[in-house]
């Protein structure tokens, strides 16, 4: 069975500050996305890793990717307000080859404070 | 262009009442899933279907069943509530290509009192 593990759970930081997002998985994949969701809202497709090495970045978020570790982080430079949200990783193992049978972390809830 | 569509967006259900939660996407996508989310959870997939016709059970699938009978269009029916299904319902979907993420609807808010 699948385990995703987000870490950490909860995270308060400063406006400015660098921080990164921890997510391992238990089995074999190499395709793993990334979400955001706002309270009450939807989820919001951020990045979408799908190789060994795969690094992906857009604005003060980048996403990385190691298979063999079965580890992926998401590396926040220079938080602003408006980064606070929950950030989901997701890993499909299924056979389609593509996002069809997501396994969720428990999310991570950041908070950025003036 | 609308994406995937969820009715209805709030609900309040009885104990044994029983409900369909709608979903509909226009992109033409193959794959549609259905996933809960409980308070301090991720999500977890309750049922998926891999095209019109065929459909499989995620992780959580009791109490609930599914039907795809048109590529459009993946409703949820609770068969009898029970408080334990009071949750938030997001139904997603996605293409056939490996380097696109699943679509999620804005989801469907569901009480059971």
């Amino acid at each position: 069975e699948l385990k995703v593990e987000q870490n950490p759970l909860f995270l308060s930081m400063q406006e400015g500050k660098n921080y990164t997002i921890y997510c391992n998985y238990s089995t074999t994949s190499d395709r793993l996305y990334w979400y955001r969701q706002d309270p009450g809202k939807s989820l919001e497709s951020l990045f979408v890793l799908l190789s060994n090495g795969a690094v992906k970045q857009e604005g003060r978020l980048m996403a990385s990717l190691d298979t063999k570790a079965r580890l992926s982080t998401l590396h926040i430079t220079a938080a602003v307000h408006d980064l606070s949200a929950t950030y989901f990783c997701a890993v499909d193992i299924s056979d389609t080859g593509t996002a069809s049978k997501l396994t969720f972390g428990t999310g991570t809830r950041l908070q950025v404070t003036l | 262009n609308a994406g995937v569509t969820q009715t209805p967006k709030f609900q309040v259900l009885k104990t044994g009442q029983s409900m369909t939660l709608q979903c509909a996407q226009d992109m033409n996508h193959e794959y549609m899933s259905w996933y809960r989310q409980d308070p301090g959870m991720g999500l977890r997939l309750i049922h998926y279907s891999v095209g019109a016709g065929i459909t499989d059970q995620g992780e959580v699938p009791n109490g609930y069943n599914v039907s795809r009978s048109t590529t459009e269009d993946f409703p949820l029916r609770l068969l009898s509530a029970a408080p334990s299904q009071t949750s938030v319902y997001f139904c997603a979907s996605s293409s056939q290509y490996s380097n696109q993420p699943q679509h999620f609807g804005d989801g469907t808010r569901l009480s059971i009192l």
